[in-house]
């Protein structure tokens, strides 16, 4: 039971590459999320997944896609890279949206050059 | 739009004592959720403590306890007995079902 799992760990891009996040989940859970975390700013949500074939904006959503693949896997796309895209990415699932806690991936830093 | 506030970026305490957290929000929900969430060195999100703002009563797991008071839309954490292992950023988060707002987190050092 491997939880909350994202790849790449760390990545480097060039302003105008593009590139996908990648997150699983073997807990079963219906609801994803994924974040940025940014120095003195906590996270932000970007973009989640409610439930199954379902995606919504969060607060931050300007620069990014996902695709939530089936109920196991939710992708963070950046088309084209920008140095504010710079940050620590986490990904997270929970049983349902709204009060369950949520668990977290080992989160993806990305640097933007 | 719900905003949770941590008005405290760094404290330190010594091992072994106790140490209060600060935390408030704002919403106009009367059901929601609020959690606090550590984040040590390894980067990795745990959840120390959850309270339902529909229970009086609040929340305690081991060392960590809350002082939830939903008037004053305050919600801090009391870790006792400090733990070298304690340290990490803490972040106050709020959830009212469909959105999930953290703070903007309290870096905790304990001091050996």
């Amino acid at each position: 039971n491997a939880g909350v799992t994202q790849t790449p760990k760390f990545q480097v891009l060039k302003t105008g590459q593009s590139m996908t996040l990648q997150c699983a989940q073997d807990m079963n859970h219906n609801s994803m999320y994924w974040y940025r975390q940014d120095p003195g700013m906590g996270l932000r949500l970007i973009y989640y997944s409610a439930s199954e074939g379902t995606t919504d904006k969060g607060e931050v959503p300007n620069g990014y896609n996902v695709s939530r693949l089936n109920k196991r896997e939710f992708s963070l796309r950046l088309e084209s890279a920008a140095p504010s895209q710079t940050s620590v990415y986490f990904c997270a699932s929970s049983p349902l949206a709204g009060g369950n806690e949520q668990f977290f991936g080992p989160g993806t830093r990305l640097t933007v050059l | 739009a719900q905003t949770v506030t941590q008005s405290q970026p760094e404290m330190s305490v010594q091992e072994a004592e106790t140490v209060t957290l600060s935390c408030t929000y704002d919403t106009s929900e009367s059901n929601y959720y609020l959690f606090w969430y550590k984040q040590p060195p390894s980067r990795q999100m745990i959840l120390v403590i959850r309270q339902e703002a529909y229970k009086q009563q609040n929340a305690t797991e081991n060392r960590f306890s809350v002082n939830f008071q939903k008037a004053a839309k305050s919600f801090s954490l009391k870790i006792s007995d400090s733990q070298l292992g304690d340290t990490a950023m803490y972040f106050c988060a709020f959830s009212d079902g469909q959105n999930f707002v953290f703070g903007p987190g309290t870096r905790l050092s304990v001091l050996p």
